[in-house]
């Protein structure tokens, strides 16, 4: 099947540990998007990758990392620096990054922060 | 004032009502838009987009109007299936990204 996976569903995690996300995909697409979600509230941007070896921060990228070594693959650091974590992180991934290519999402991450 | 502004509701209605949702948007250099639906503790997932002419895909019709910088979303014939949370999305162009800006979604409950 085609789609974007992310692991693990649900992670936790104790204040001062840095925790990796995993997203990968196999749509072939070159564009690939990290998001968090609070309650009540809209999805945020965190950071994008546009193609491989290339990424840009977005809204609130302070207290994550990313990389992009490969086309599928766009794990996301949470590190000790990010205030407050806990939340549902979302990959999204479009087959470009312009235009009005439809972004797809994976079925999520829920992060908890002990 | 929030980029994109949706009344977040909850919308209790019964089975077979019309129901509609309201969103504006802040920024005039919006390109296109979008209605996604996320129901419970799921990843959202694309409706449909959102067209100048105004579209409709079964039961759902989608309006947008440019000059008042609003968006709806309009569900006839309402089904329990339709219980969900409905996202507006906006699609900003700066440079060749084409960033997305989502509401905070308006939650509908269908009622038997």
């Amino acid at each position: 099947d085609g789609g974007i996976t992310q692991s693990p569903k649900y992670l936790f995690r104790k204040e001062g540990q840095n925790v990796t996300l995993s997203c990968e995909q196999n749509l072939n697409h070159d564009a690939m998007y990290w998001y968090r979600q609070d309650p009540g509230q809209g999805l945020r941007l965190i950071y994008y990758s546009q193609i491989v070896n290339d990424f840009q921060k977005g809204d609130i990228a302070e207290g994550y990392s990313v990389s992009r070594e490969k086309k599928e693959s766009f794990p996301l650091t949470v590190t000790s620096a990010q205030k407050n974590p806990t939340a549902f992180y979302l990959c999204a991934s479009s087959r470009t990054g312009g235009g009005t290519d439809t972004q797809y999402f994976g079925p999520g991450t829920r992060l908890t922060v002990l | 004032r929030k980029e994109v502004e949706q009344d977040p509701g909850p919308f209790n209605v019964p089975e077979g009502a019309t129901v509609a949702f309201n969103c504006t948007y802040s920024n005039s250099a919006s390109q296109s838009f979008f209605w996604y639906r996320q129901d419970c503790r799921k990843e959202p997932k694309l409706l449909m987009s959102v067209y100048s002419s105004g579209n409709e895909d079964g039961r759902f019709t989608a309006q947008l109007n440019r000059a008042s910088q609003y968006i709806s979303l309009l569900i006839r014939d309402s089904k329990l299936s339709d219980s969900a949370t409905y996202l507006c999305v906006v699609r900003m162009y700066s440079s060749n990204t084409g960033k997305l800006i989502f509401g905070q979604g308006t939650t509908l409950q269908v009622k038997p």
